[in-house]
C-alpha cells in the first residue's frame, strides 16, 4: 500500500531554514508528482508547490518563490521541502501529498504532517 | 493564480439535513475540481474528484456537480460523523484550495 512518511516536528528561530522529508513507499516514486501543502493553526490548506520526481522539475506558488526549494532523492524514494528565512507566520503543519498521475491532480495519499514551529 | 471562492465559511445543520457547499473559480477550470474532508488533527481525505466522481469507499450520501466556474458539493443526509471542514481544490493550473467550510451539528 502507498505510504508517505514525513520527518518529525521542528522548532526553528526566525530567519532560519527548515527541511522536511517525505519518504514514499508502495509505488513507483518517479511516476507521480509530489506536492507540498501547509496549514497554519486554525487556518485552511495552502498549496506550496510540487516536484516531478522523475525530472526534478518544480513549480512553486508565487507566494513562496525565492524561499522554497523542493528536491528529491530517487535512490531512497524521498522528497524534500526546504523553506528559508522563516517567519512566525510560517508556523504550520506541512504535508506532502502524491497526486494521481497525469491530469489526475487530486490527492488520495497524504503524509502524516510535520509541525514546524517558528519562535524566538 | 486561479482563486477559489468557497461558501459558506461555516454551516450548522441537523442530522438528516441536506447540506450544500459551493465553490466558484475565478476562471473556467472545466471539471478539474476536487473535494476533501478534514477532521481535526488529520490529513485531508479525498471525497470527490473531477467534480462529480465519488472516490472508492466514500459513502454515496456525498456528491458533487458542476463545471466551468461553478461547483456544488452535497451531503444528502447529514450524519454525526460528517462533522468536519470541507475544502474544494482546483488543478486546472497550479493547484489552489478554497477557504474551507466548517460544518457543525445543530
Amino acid at each position: 500500500q502507498v505510504q508517505l512518511v514525513q520527518s518529525g516536528a521542528e522548532v526553528k528561530k526566525p530567519g532560519a531554514s527548515v527541511k522536511v522529508s517525505c519518504k514514499a513507499s508502495g509505488y513507483t516514486f518517479t511516476g507521480y508528482y509530489m506536492h507540498w501543502v501547509r496549514q497554519a493553526p486554525g487556518q485552511g490548506l495552502e498549496w506550496m508547490g510540487r516536484i516531478n520526481p522523475n525530472s526534478g522539475g518544480t513549480n512553486y506558488a508565487q507566494k513562496f518563490q525565492g524561499r522554497v526549494t523542493m528536491t528529491r532523492d530517487t535512490s531512497i524514494s524521498t522528497a524534500y521541502m526546504e523553506l528559508s528565512r522563516l517567519r512566525s507566520d510560517d508556523t504550520a503543519v506541512y504535508y506532502c501529498a502524491r497526486d494521481g498521475g497525469i491530469k489526475s491532480g487530486w490527492y488520495l495519499e497524504w503524509g502524516q504532517g510535520t509541525l514546524v514551529t517558528v519562535s524566538s | 493564480d486561479i482563486q477559489m471562492t468557497q461558501s459558506p465559511s461555516s454551516l450548522s445543520a441537523s442530522v438528516g439535513d441536506r447540506v450544500t457547499i459551493t465553490c466558484q473559480a475565478s476562471q473556467d477550470i472545466s471539471n478539474y475540481l476536487n473535494w476533501y474532508q478534514q477532521k481535526p488533527g488529520k490529513a485531508p481525505k479525498l471525497l470527490i474528484y473531477d467534480a462529480s466522481n465519488l472516490e472508492t469507499g466514500v459513502p454515496s450520501r456525498f456528491s458533487g456537480s458542476g463545471s466551468g466556474t461553478d461547483f456544488t458539493f452535497t451531503i444528502s443526509s447529514l450524519q454525526p460523523e460528517d462533522i468536519a471542514t470541507y475544502y474544494c481544490q482546483q488543478y486546472d493550473n497550479l493547484p489552489t484550495f478554497g477557504q474551507g467550510t466548517r460544518l457543525e451539528i445543530k
